[in-house]
């Protein structure tokens, strides 16, 4: 099946830098690729949808200057978290959709990275 | 926008059959998922609907109306590795949107 993994699993970083989370998918080529922010006990909340080759489209109240997507490829998004702060702590998860070799309505979803930030 | 319902909580018992419902108000529906997830980890693909009707995927089955607007998803013969949040999501033209989860807890 598609698999889609991300990397770092977790990572702490100090108030005030940024941190990089890349999302891959493996085995097919991702039309789009969702990233998702979980804290905990609550559901999974979109933060944006990106399109390779195009601007990421943010959802209502996400900041679109703290956190910064890249979609460059078809197997490859990044989300970077600028100037982190202890609210930005959570569980991210990228998900992938589209393309050949993978459904095209369902969508998979990396193993989710954890931040924490001190 | 969308408005997804489900149980915050619901606890069966091994072997039992448990039926989570999920209600939800969308314009444009484009489908609805049922994903598990287990504490830490990130959902897990159970089933997907667009169509009305009931779709079987052995253990777990899952339901749909889109006149009502309504969900279930089915499962039986339960057991203890069941135990996780299960996640009704539903997907219009643009996106998917996620219920707030209901934790199953399957007790001995």
């Amino acid at each position: 099946g598609a698999v889609v993994s991300q990397h770092p699993s977790w990572v702490i970083c100090k108030s005030g830098t940024s941190v990089k989370i890349e999302c891959r998918s493996l085995d097919f080529q991702a039309t789009t690729m969702f990233w998702y922010r979980q804290f905990p006990k609550q559901s999974l909340m979109l933060m944006a949808t990106s399109n390779e080759g195009s601007k990421a489209t943010y959802e209502q109240g996400v900041e679109k200057d703290k956190f910064l997507i890249n979609h460059a490829s078809l197997t490859l998004s990044t989300l970077t978290v600028t100037s982190a702060h202890p609210e930005d702590s959570s569980f991210y998860i990228c998900s992938a959709r589209g393309g050949t070799g993978g459904s095209s309505y369902e969508q998979y979803f990396g193993p989710g990275t954890r931040l924490t930030v001190t | 926008g969308q408005n997804i319902d489900q149980p915050t909580e619901m606890t069966a018992t091994e072997g039992a059959i448990v039926q989570i419902n999920c209600t939800y108000q969308t314009s444009g529906f484009n489908g609805l998922f049922w994903y598990q997830q287990h504490a830490g980890e990130a959902p897990t693909f159970l089933s997907y609907n667009v169509l009305d009707g009931l779709e079987e995927k052995g253990r777990f089955s899952s339901f749909l109306s889109r006149s009502k607007g309504y969900s279930y998803l089915l499962l039986k013969e339960l057991q203890m590795k069941d135990s996780a949040s299960y996640l009704c999501a539903v997907r219009d033209r643009r996106q998917l949107t996620f219920g707030s989860g209901t934790q199953l807890t399957v007790l001995p």
